[in-house]
């Protein structure tokens, strides 16, 4: 089966750009999201990525897949108090209705 | 449109008894999903039904069934509850192969 791995907690300055990793085990994986839970709430899908691109842009939010190490990062420029959050990242491959997420990386902003 | 909810927010059983989530959508996805999510875990697979009229087992199914009652609804019943059982479960919906969306989660405390 796959793994998707990512760091369980990060904190950041507000203000400062935080970087969230995830690395990830199947080659042969299509699409990769991002996804961000705020306390008491489901799941909102941030942003996803194509597996033949490099990068994807909008707004503060910055996707890096490097398909050679099988890693994704999240980068979010400017980091606010309302970006604490628990983000996870997930896969999905070709071909199938499944997505594989991580254990999630709970970001904590402080002042 | 809401977009996915599910109902009861809460709820709190005891070692035995029975109850049924509920899961509804409006956004025409033929594919939906039960996770429960539980922390430092991330999100675990229980079922999924690609289609109406279909159901798959996910990552973790023992402890549990579903029902597609029709494409809007996928409900998730717990015939014996467990302590183990003790979660957070949430729903989603999604166009076959591309992203989730998620509905707000159950809580669900098992005594």
């Amino acid at each position: 089966g796959e793994d998707v791995e990512q760091s369980l907690f990060l904190s950041v300055r507000e203000g400062d750009s935080s970087v969230i990793n995830c690395t990830y085990t199947d080659s042969s994986s299509t699409y990769l999201y991002w996804y961000k839970q705020e306390p008491g709430a489901g799941l909102q899908l941030l942003t996803y990525i194509f597996s033949n691109m490099d990068m994807k842009q909008d707004q503060r939010l910055t996707v890096l897949l490097n398909k050679k190490d099988k890693h994704l990062s999240l980068r979010i420029a400017d980091t606010q108090t309302g970006d604490s959050a628990i983000y996870f990242c997930a896969e999905r491959q070709r071909g199938d209705y499944k997505l594989s997420f991580g254990a999630g990386t709970t970001v904590t902003v402080r002042a | 449109n809401a977009g996915v909810t599910q109902t009861p927010k809460f709820q709190v059983l005891k070692t035995g008894q029975s109850m049924t989530l509920q899961c509804a959508q409006d956004m025409n996805h033929n594919s939906m999903y039960w996770y429960r999510q539980d922390p430092g875990m991330g999100l675990r697979l229980i079922y999924y039904s690609a289609s109406e009229g279909t159901t798959d087992k996910g990552e973790v199914p023992n402890g549990y069934n579903v029902s597609r009652l029709n494409k809007r609804e996928f409900s998730l019943r717990l015939e014996s509850a467990a302590p183990s059982q003790t979660s957070v479960y949430l729903c989603a919906s999604g166009a076959a192969g591309y992203e989730q969306y998620f509905g707000p989660g159950t809580r669900l405390t098992v005594t």
